[in-house]
């Protein structure tokens, strides 16, 4: 079964709204855990990498006031898309290492996300 | 720049075909790590396998082999007699040095599509 799983794996919103997608480590704590973003028919860019206790360090790019992460606990780290607009409309997949440094990477199912 | 190449966007082959999906990467660090991982439409990322910058022998799980030549900076995968099954997006990413464990740097991707 999963060991990172995400919530929700699909969401619609109206434009100006706020979206929060989880990405949780099931069987093991991360105290890492990283956030990519795929759009339609493309590669994996990862946007950044959200750490416990602490501010999540964001990829050149990447708006750290529209994408706010916050890592509260050793198994949830949350992303949340503010005042979302149809062109964040995107595949967000978050992963996480198991076992720390060099550990077992594992992949969340992904969220996909659409903005009306 | 990119970091990982996948110059091919796609392939058609036929069924119990050999397909042998390319992948360049660039990097500076004498210690990385190389992955797979295939992406059905389900848009789910199915982890295939992971070889760090010392490892350069080559792999075989059941119908997957990959090919690991540090000297043309090539991590090739073959699957050997396609099926239908294999139809899916496949992505080759690097993970650069021992402080960036878990960021992954994603090619373009190849779309490899298996007619009965």
């Amino acid at each position: 079964g999963a060991v990172v799983s995400q919530h929700p794996s699909r969401v619609i919103c109206k434009s100006g709204t706020s979206v929060k997608i989880e990405c949780r480590s099931l069987d093991f704590q991360a105290t890492t855990m990283f956030w990519y973003r795929q759009f339609p028919k493309q590669s994996l860019m990862l946007m950044a990498t959200s750490n416990e206790g602490s501010k999540a360090t964001y990829e050149q790019g990447v708006e750290k006031d529209k994408f706010l992460i916050n890592h509260a606990s050793l198994t949830l780290s949350t992303l949340t898309v503010t005042s979302a607009h149809p062109e964040d409309s995107s595949f967000y997949i978050c992963s996480a290492a198991r076992g720390g440094h060099t550990g077992e990477l594992f992949f969340g199912e992904g969220s996909r996300l659409t903005v009306l | 720049a990119q970091k990982v190449t996948q110059a091919q966007t796609e392939i058609s082959v036929v069924e119990k075909e050999d397909v042998t999906l390319d992948c360049v990467y660039e990097t500076r660090d004498t210690t990385y790590y190389l992955f797979w991982y295939k992406q059905p439409p389900s848009g789910e990322l199915v982890f295939l396998i992971r070889r760090n910058s010392f490892d350069e022998q080559n792999e075989i799980s059941g119908r997957y082999s990959w090919n690991f030549q540090k000297s043309t900076s090539s991590f090739n995968f073959t699957i050997t007699a396609s099926q239908v099954v294999d139809s899916a997006v496949y992505f080759c990413a690097l993970s650069e040095g021992y402080d960036s464990w878990g960021k992954l740097q994603f090619g373009a991707g190849t779309q490899v599509v298996v007619t009965p």
